[in-house]
């Protein structure tokens, strides 16, 4: 069935540097791929997305690229902050669907 | 201005005793979803109404109904709740046909059985 793999699973990195989180869908017909952030038993909220005839889409410190050949898409964070810790969930959607197939999450820490 | 409301933010039930988690909305969404998340993994889809539509997944336990009596509202009913539905299940909307289909989250009702 359809899935989506995401790594790492955990990811820490210091205030300031750059973080990377990375999803692979097995869905060529997935068009829509949304991010969400959660916090510590807070709801996921989402961050950015991005649809299939876009390759990259930035707002202010957070950015998502997209390769529709090999089928991967990733979250960019520039000059995290402690604020940016919690666990980031990527997904993927299909036309015409309304579920998403959700990768394994990231728990990403920004050290101080 | 809350949009997705989903009462008790916290429940507390003893082990085979029936509970039900609402959910509303003031989004007039027409898809409502039922997930359950357990500590940090990614949030299970247990259930969606798309309208009045039922759509159960195939690893939905039958221990877990769901009720759509309006646009607004959806409930989720435990018949038997065990120790293993212990979690936190969030209900969600979309809307179809408008817009990118996001899914907007409800702040959870986080379940325990004791």
């Amino acid at each position: 069935g359809e899935n989506v793999e995401q790594h790492p699973s955990t990811l820490s990195v210091q205030e300031g540097d750059s973080a990377v989180i990375k999803c692979t869908y097995s869905d060529s017909a997935s068009n829509y791929f949304p991010w969400y952030k959660q916090e510590l038993g807070k709801r996921p909220q989402l961050i950015i997305d991005i649809r299939s005839n876009v390759g990259e889409k930035k707002d202010q410190r957070i950015a998502v690229t997209l390769n529709k050949t090999a089928k991967h898409f990733s979250l960019h964070i520039t000059e995290t902050q402690p604020e940016d810790s919690a666990v980031y969930f990527c997904a993927a959607s299909r036309p015409g669907t309304y579920k998403y197939i959700f990768g394994t999450g990231t728990r990403l820490k920004v050290l101080a | 201005d809350a949009m997705v409301i989903q009462n008790p933010r916290y429940q507390v039930t003893q082990f085979g005793k029936p509970v039900t988690l609402s959910c509303s909305q003031t989004l007039n969404h027409n898809v409502m979803y039922w997930y359950q998340q357990k500590s940090s993994q990614a949030p299970k889809l247990l259930f969606h109404y798309y309208d009045k539509d039922f759509n159960n997944e195939a690893d939905t336990p039958d221990n877990f109904q769901s009720r759509r009596p309006n646009t607004s509202f959806c409930f989720l009913d435990i018949r038997s709740p065990g120790l293993g539905d212990a979690a936190m299940y969030l209900c969600a909307t979309s809307r179809l046909g408008q817009g990118t289909g996001e899914q907007y989250f409800g702040p959870g009702t986080r379940l325990t059985v004791t």
